[in-house]
């Protein structure tokens, strides 16, 4: 059974530092890794989508990493903005989509 | 806009009183499915669709139904709801499979009293 843990938790940063949240998981055998965002109450937005074949995906100031043999992921936001508060998510896909509990990110303007 | 829609988005309902939460998508995904997120658990796939008229059970099947009688919908029955089913409920729909990039809805806030 697919296990996902995303450390840290929570994590607080000054407005302007880049965050690098991370994400492991314990079967390799994955066809793809998806980052996703959510505010409190909220829906879930898809913000990358990482396949098996590839190691990095960029999209503006995120940058997420994959390195499947090691079974790690990481997502970075570069300078980051109060607007990036959020919890962040990621969930891998081997057939099935399992989601790691998230880390909450507060950043201080 | 592509996107998928629930509602209702908030319900409170009563034990035992039989529900439907609805789940709607206008990109033509083949694949659909329903998630309940709760403290401290994470998200859970309650039932996924693999396309019309082709169901089958998720993680935390029991107490819940589905059907799938159209490619856009994927209606969340509860028939007769208890307090444990207390949750946030996610619709989600992907083009094929459950390997391709997942698209959910807004949620929907179910309180059983």
């Amino acid at each position: 059974k697919q296990e996902v843990t995303q450390i840290p938790a929570a994590l607080s940063v000054p407005e302007g530092e880049n965050l690098v949240l991370n994400c492991s998981f314990t079967d390799s055998a994955i066809y793809n890794l998806q980052w996703f965002r959510q505010d409190p109450g909220k829906g879930l937005t898809s913000l990358l989508l990482i396949q098996s074949s590839q190691r990095e995906q960029t999209s503006g100031r995120l940058n997420a990493s994959l390195d499947k043999s090691s079974g790690r992921s990481t997502l970075y936001i570069a300078a980051s903005q109060p607007g990036d508060s959020a919890t962040y998510l990621c969930a891998v896909n081997d057939y099935k989509l399992s989601f790691g509990a998230g880390t909450t990110v507060t950043v201080r303007a | 806009e592509a996107q998928v829609t629930q509602n209702p988005r908030y319900l409170i309902t009563v034990t035992g009183k039989k529900l439907t939460v609805t789940c709607s998508q206008n990109m033509n995904h083949e694949y659909m499915s329903w998630y309940r997120q709760d403290p401290g658990l994470g998200l859970r796939q309650i039932y996924y669709s693999m396309n019309v008229e082709v169901t089958d059970k998720g993680d935390v099947p029991e107490g819940y139904k589905v059907s799938r009688k159209e490619k856009r919908n994927f209606p969340l029955i509860l028939e007769s709801p208890s307090p444990n089913q207390t949750s946030l409920y996610f619709c989600a729909s992907s083009l094929r499979e459950s390997t391709h990039e997942q698209y959910f809805g807004p949620g929907t806030r179910l309180t059983v009293t």
